[in-house]
């Protein structure tokens, strides 16, 4: 079975600072994508960066990039330079080729950016 | 450009009534994804669907619940005999293509009392 898992319920971080956020990710397909999702308080999904696993370079996004380890299976996103508009629930999702596109979820982390 | 809407955005409904859920997808999206959120949960695949047919409803209850995309007009997620325990946000994505970014409704919040 796919899974995706994101061990942290809750970060938070200093406005300015970087933080991490993990996510792990269970698959044996070969052929799949990662994303990581910004949900927040108003609960709009919003695509935060995307990452193809045939790709070795890491995918960035202005303040936004991951550290994909395809061999570990992990999958994490970096927030530099945080700002207050960070705070949100992160999720990391899966869509591998058997899933019809569909997207597996992790639970999600709730970040707090602390001014 | 409009994005994926969805209507209504908040929905209370009683045990045993009927609740549908509307979709209108991103212009020129075929493919729509339904999840649905619990409380302090991730979104949970329930359908995906083409125009005119369902691919895949396999995060979809068997009884109760129907899905349906007809050519002309929005996405229908129908929940029947609703019971306490479908109070949930359900969202609604759009793609261009299987593996493409999907992107996402504002969801409705259904309630039931």
């Amino acid at each position: 079975a796919q899974t995706v898992t994101q061990s942290q319920p809750e970060m938070s971080v200093q406005e300015a600072e970087t933080v991490t956020l993990s996510c792990t990710y269970d698959t044996s397909e070969s052929d799949y994508y990662l994303f990581w999702y910004k949900q927040p308080p108003s609960r709009q999904m919003i695509l935060v960066i995307r990452q193809e696993a045939y790709k070795q370079q890491n995918a960035t996004e202005n303040r936004f990039s991951v550290n994909f380890q395809k061999a570990a299976k992990s999958f994490s996103l970096k927030i530099s330079d945080s700002q207050l508009g960070d705070a949100a629930m992160y999720f990391c999702a899966l869509n591998y080729g058997g899933s019809q596109g569909n997207l597996i979820f992790g639970k999600g982390t709730k970040l707090s950016v602390k001014p | 450009n409009a994005g994926v809407m969805q209507n209504p955005r908040h929905l209370v409904r009683r045990r045993g009534q009927e609740a549908r859920l509307r979709c209108s997808p991103v212009k020129g999206h075929s493919h729509v994804y339904w999840y649905r959120q619990l409380p302090e949960e991730g979104l949970k695949f329930m359908v995906y669907l083409q125009k005119e047919n369902i691919i895949d409803e396999s995060g979809m209850p068997k009884e109760r619940f129907s899905a349906e995309f007809p050519k002309e007009g929005p996405s229908i997620l129908r929940i029947q005999q609703v019971v306490r325990g479908d109070s949930a946000a359900y969202f609604c994505a759009s793609s261009p293509s299987v593996y493409n970014e999907q992107f996402f409704g504002p969801g409705t919040r259904l309630t039931v009392l």
